[in-house]
């Protein structure tokens, strides 16, 4: 079965420094990758998805993620935090080989950016 | 376009108490599912459904009842309401495609008393 682990319960950064918030995973074939963020009293928001091909992929409000097949990682990243990104980030993974290829989600990291 | 819409957006039940969460998609997905969120755990799938007239169980269904009538909506009700099922509730849709992300409605949050 697969499964998503974020080792950290929470990140701090300052504005205008870089971010990084980290998931490894554990899936039988190859995967669906995908990361999420919810803002208070809010649904979980898309950021971008890992299918296949580059290991870098590019989302929305400036995040990519990195793809790492030997260390199981797909750590989100943004080169300069902004305040706004203050959230609950969620990574999640789908196995493909899945009859209903459900998404199995982390425990989330929330993302505090200090002005 | 509204998305993924889910009512009521807060309630509170007593301890036996039935009542049904409400979910609608405008988007014509096929794929629709019902999660629940916890402190510490994540999102957790309760039921999901691969088309209208179709459901099944997810990780936690144990309390909980779908249906799949028509292709917008997917309800799910509580039977009989524990406090075990204090948490805060999604609904998520999506495309049939394996690659598509879930689009998800801002939650019911409900406490059971």
């Amino acid at each position: 079965a697969q499964s998503v682990a974020q080792p950290e319960d929470q990140v701090n950064v300052a504005e205008g420094n870089p971010l990084t918030v980290k998931c490894t995973y554990s899936v039988s074939g190859n995967p669906y990758l995908f990361w999420y963020v919810q803002y208070p009293n809010r649904g979980l928001q898309f950021l971008l998805k890992y299918i296949t091909g580059d290991n870098l992929v590019k989302g929305s409000y400036g995040f990519e993620a990195e793809f790492n097949k030997s260390q199981t990682s797909f750590h989100l990243k943004k080169p300069s935090a902004l305040v706004s990104d203050s959230a609950l980030y969620f990574c999640a993974v789908r196995d493909p080989n899945t009859g209903f290829q459900k998404l199995v989600f982390g425990t989330g990291t929330r993302l505090l950016v200090s002005p | 376009n509204a998305g993924v819409t889910q009512t009521p957006k807060f309630q509170v039940l007593k301890t036996g108490q039935s009542m049904t969460l409400q979910c609608a998609q405008d988007m014509n997905h096929e794929y629709m599912s019902w999660y629940r969120q916890d402190p510490g755990m994540g999102l957790r799938l309760i039921h999901y459904s691969v088309g209208a007239g179709i459901t099944d169980q997810g990780e936690v269904p144990n309390g909980y009842n779908v249906s799949r009538s028509t292709t917008e909506d997917f309800p799910l009700r509580l039977l009989s309401a524990a406090p075990s099922q204090t948490s805060v509730y999604f609904c998520a849709s999506r495309q049939g495609n394996d690659n598509q992300p879930q689009h998800f409605g801002d939650g019911t949050r409900l406490s059971i008393l």
